[in-house]
């Protein structure tokens, strides 16, 4: 079964302005990660920010923030006062705690583009 | 202070042939993680170490695929009899570990691009 869902395959965005990144999870662990990943056209993966399972407040880190939403299984990141540099893929990943792996699973990314 | 490095940056080989790909993980970092991008895809998990030791390697596809940590730091992923099919980017991660908190955030290097000729 797909752990990690990403429907947008890509997304535009105004320069200076906001844009959200849908992602949505499968587990059935209490105890788990949640990270996103920028990966521009250079190909290296960057990490953006983390939000554990038992935070209690939505991580944030700069520009970006996590917009999690347990009950739902959802962890959007938004990205405030879009910048060109920006454009890239980017990726929602979980730790995977089943079996007491500490393996990321990845979803297929959504390919932000921010236009002047 | 110095990232995840990875050696070589592109590697091309002929089908049939053995390839070793080398990661350096960021110092003090006890966890490394060995994932497989295709394209136009998201990383697939291959093998975890922490330590010396592979905690988890349920993600290597076949026993053509191998890698050691002989020292807890360096680590060498090999592939044997290379296939056309084992062409993508193959990269490397370590964290603090054992995962707690933040210290499970894995960082990345920048990829070791394997063509399979």
């Amino acid at each position: 079964a797909q752990k990690i869902t990403q429907t947008q395959p890509g997304m535009f965005v105004q320069e200076k302005e906001a844009v959200t990144l849908d992602c949505t999870y499968d587990t059935s662990d209490q105890s788990y990660g949640l990270f996103w990943y920028k990966q521009p056209s250079s190909g290296e993966m960057i990490f953006l920010i983390y939000q554990g399972s038992y935070d209690e407040q939505n991580a944030t880190e700069g520009r970006y923030s996590l917009n999690f939403q347990k009950a739902r299984k959802s962890a959007n990141l938004v990205i405030s006062a879009s910048q060109l540099g920006d454009s890239a893929m980017y990726f929602c990943a979980m730790r995977d705690p089943q079996g007491g792996s500490e393996k990321l699973v990845f979803g297929k990314g959504t390919k932000l583009t921010v236009n002047p | 202070g110095a990232g995840v490095s990875q050696t070589p940056s592109n590697k091309v080989t002929e089908k049939g042939k053995y390839v070793e790909l080398r990661c350096d993980p960021i110092s003090g970092h006890t966890a490394l993680y060995w994932y497989r991008q295709s394209l136009g895809q998201g990383p697939e998990f291959l093998i975890y170490f922490q330590g010396t030791g592979a905690a988890d390697d349920s993600g290597l596809p076949n026993d053509r695929f191998f890698a050691v940590r002989p020292e807890g730091s360096v680590s060498t992923l090999k592939i044997q009899r290379t296939e056309r099919g084992d062409s993508a980017v193959y990269l490397c991660a370590s964290s603090l570990g054992p995962p707690t908190g933040n210290q499970e955030t894995q960082y990345f290097g920048p990829g070791t691009r394997l063509l399979v000729l």
